[in-house]
């Protein structure tokens, strides 16, 4: 039982070039997160799916697109990232929106 | 514009001694409030989840109140271990009808040395 596992854990991209973040939960859970971290922000979340086949934006959607490809996997694309970018993405699930959200161990982007 | 502010920022405490780390939240009303752990290139795991109607709730040397009524929630770490040295997020579920997000604030920095 793995949890919520991410792909890759570091990456560095130049400005322009895309990119796909891969998400995975083996707990058959419902809801799906994409958060970032920045240094003195806090979390903030980008995207969120509640149930697979819905997507929804959350505080910093510009940028970004998302990918619920079934029920265990969320994906996170940067078609033309930008430095503004660089940051660390943490995927999230849980049973249901309003349960407890466990979290992934992070995917280190660096955008040159 | 719901907002969960923590203080301090950053903590150095000796191993052993005792810590209250705080947080005001403006989120009203509210569903929950809970407090994570997250550890340096870790994600957060969670410490506690209070519901609006509970002061209380511990988790070993871990505990967390709840104050609803002047919107304050405070974490203490008993005895502390160089183990606790980690970033602790508070972070507070709107009470609202759809699928609104979590509220997080942006932690506290806690240093526990030898």
């Amino acid at each position: 039982n793995a949890g919520v596992t991410q792909t890759p854990k570091f990456q560095v991209l130049k400005t322009g070039q895309s990119m796909t973040l891969q998400c995975a939960q083996d707990m058959n859970h419902n809801s799906m997160y994409w958060y970032r971290q920045d240094p003195g922000m806090g979390l903030r979340l980008i995207y969120y799916s509640a149930s697979e086949g819905t997507t929804d934006k959350g505080e910093v959607p510009n940028g970004y697109n998302v990918s619920r490809l079934n029920k265990r996997e969320f994906s996170l694309r940067l078609e033309s990232a930008a430095p503004s970018q660089t940051s660390v993405y943490f995927c999230a699930s849980s049973e249901f929106v309003r349960e407890e959200q466990y979290f992934g161990p992070g995917t280190r982007l660096t955008v040159t | 514009k719901n907002q969960v502010e923590q203080s301090p920022q950053s903590l150095i405490i000796l191993e052993g001694k005792n810590c209250t780390l705080q947080c005001n939240y403006t989120v009203s009303p509210f569903s929950n409030l809970r407090w994570y752990k997250q550890d340096t290139g870790r994600g957060p795991v969670s410490l506690t989840i209070m519901t609006f109607s509970e002061n209380t709730k511990s988790n070993g040397r871990y505990t967390a109140t709840l104050d609803a009524d002047t919107k304050q929630s405070s974490l203490h770490i008993t005895a502390s271990q160089l183990s606790d040295s980690a970033s602790y997020i508070c972070v507070v579920r709107p009470l609202n009808s759809g699928n609104t997000p979590l509220v997080f604030g942006k932690g506290t920095r806690l240093s526990v040395i030898a």
